[in-house]
This record gives structure tokens, C-alpha cells and sequence, in this order.
């Protein structure tokens, strides 16, 4: 199957610091990945698009000057939480798409990033 | 984004017993994909229905899917204590790789 990483597994940043967090499909390209964030006990909340040599898209209330996201190839996307604040503390989690038959797109998650923000 | 429903929010069986969760959503799909996550962990793909089929199995799990009624149901039978976690179902729509996640059904299985 295919294998998606992401790293930091886990990091504890200070209020005003920036932190990035890499996501990688290891063994196939993803020309779309994804970019979610999940509170304690609820679901996850698809934050932005991004697709591989141009920029994110956003969903509605992400505020895309602060989570800064770069695609800079099929196998790498990079979600900065800039200037980070304790509301910011969660668990990211990316995803990567591969295209299956008939306009299908199957999604393989990232282990997830616990963000903690002090 | 509109997300779907599941329910129940948790559920509470012992070991050996099945476990239905049901999820509902609100537009036209082009699949519908079962996840489960165990505490503080990724997500691990269980199943994909697609919107012209009616049910899927794959090993204990069951997947049906109503697109009139804009549900799914997921079974898994004869419950083990390594299936305690949570289950999300989300759906696509045609041409769109975007995925809408369900609210997640929090599964307990008591050994």
C-alpha cells in the first residue's frame, strides 16, 4: 500500500515562533495533497488543497497568511503554522491523493503532527 | 464544508458482539470511504463504496450504501478489543478529490 510520513511526529513550540511541518508520499507522486486539522474528540476539518507548482487552496475561515503551504514536488508539501499561538495547538494531519480508475481519488493519510503551542 | 452525520457518537459493545455505525450526508457522491482511527494516531482506510454499488465486505467489515436516503451503514461482526477506536466515514463527489469527514462514531469494545 502506499505509505504517507509526515514529521514532526510530534512538536512543543513556544507563542510567536513559526513551526513546519513536512509531509511526503514515500513511494507513489501525489499531485494533490491535503492538509486537515483535528480538535480532541472531533473529526477532522479539511484546512487547504495543495496541488503540486502552484499555490493552496483554502477552505472558507483558514486564514492562509498563517498556514503557509508549498508543494514543491509531487512527493513533498510543507504546511508553516506562522507566529504560532496556544488556539493554534492540535493535530495536523496530510493526506495524499492517488487517481484510481474511472475519476477516482483514493487519499493516504500521514500518521498526523501533535502541535503544541506553550 | 457540510459534514456528514454519524451516529452514534459512541458506542459501547463486548467483545464477540457486531457493531453498527451509520453515517449521513448531504450531497450527491461519487464514494464514500470508511477510516479508522485509533487515539492520537493517523487514519487507516477500511473501505470504498462507490455510488452505484449497494455493498461491500471485506473480511468482518460491511459496507452498505443507500444514495436515495444519503447513507451508509458500516458492520463489523464478532467485535474484537483491537477494533476500539474511532470511525469516520467520507465522501467525494465526482472529479473532486476533496473528502468530507463524517462526525466519527467512537467505538468501544469491552473485552
Amino acid at each position: 500500500g502506499a505509505v504517507v510520513s509526515q514529521h514532526p511526529s510530534w512538536v512543543i513550540c513556544k507563542s510567536g515562533t513559526s513551526v513546519k511541518i513536512e509531509c511526503r508520499s514515500l513511494d507513489f507522486q501525489a499531485t494533490t495533497m491535503f492538509w486537515y486539522r483535528q480538535f480532541p474528540k472531533q473529526s477532522l476539518m479539511l484546512m487547504a488543497t495543495s496541488n503540486e507548482g502552484s499555490k493552496a487552496t483554502y477552505e472558507q475561515g483558514v486564514e492562509k497568511d498563517k498556514f503557509l503551504i508549498n508543494h514543491a514536488s509531487l512527493t513533498l508539501s510543507t504546511l508553516t503554522v506562522t507566529s504560532a499561538h496556544p488556539e493554534d495547538s492540535s493535530f495536523y494531519i496530510c493526506s495524499a491523493a492517488r487517481a484510481l480508475a474511472g475519476y477516482s481519488y483514493e487519499q493516504y493519510f500521514g500518521p498526523g503532527t501533535r502541535l503544541t503551542v506553550t | 464544508s457540510q459534514q456528514g452525520e454519524e451516529d452514534p457518537q459512541a458506542l459501547s459493545i463486548q467483545e464477540g458482539e457486531n457493531a453498527t455505525m451509520n453515517c449521513s450526508y448531504k450531497t450527491s457522491i461519487n464514494n464514500l470511504q470508511w477510516y479508522r482511527q485509533n487515539s492520537g494516531r493517523g487514519l487507516v482506510h477500511l473501505i470504498l463504496i462507490r455510488s452505484n454499488e449497494r455493498e461491500k465486505h471485506s473480511g468482518r467489515l460491511r459496507v452498505t450504501l443507500d444514495t436515495s436516503k444519503k447513507s451508509s451503514s458500516l458492520l463489523i461482526t464478532a467485535s474484537r478489543a483491537a477494533d476500539t477506536a474511532s470511525y469516520f466515514c467520507a465522501t467525494d463527489e465526482y472529479g473532486n478529490e476533496k473528502l468530507t469527514f463524517g462526525t466519527g462514531t467512537r467505538l468501544t469494545i469491552i473485552p
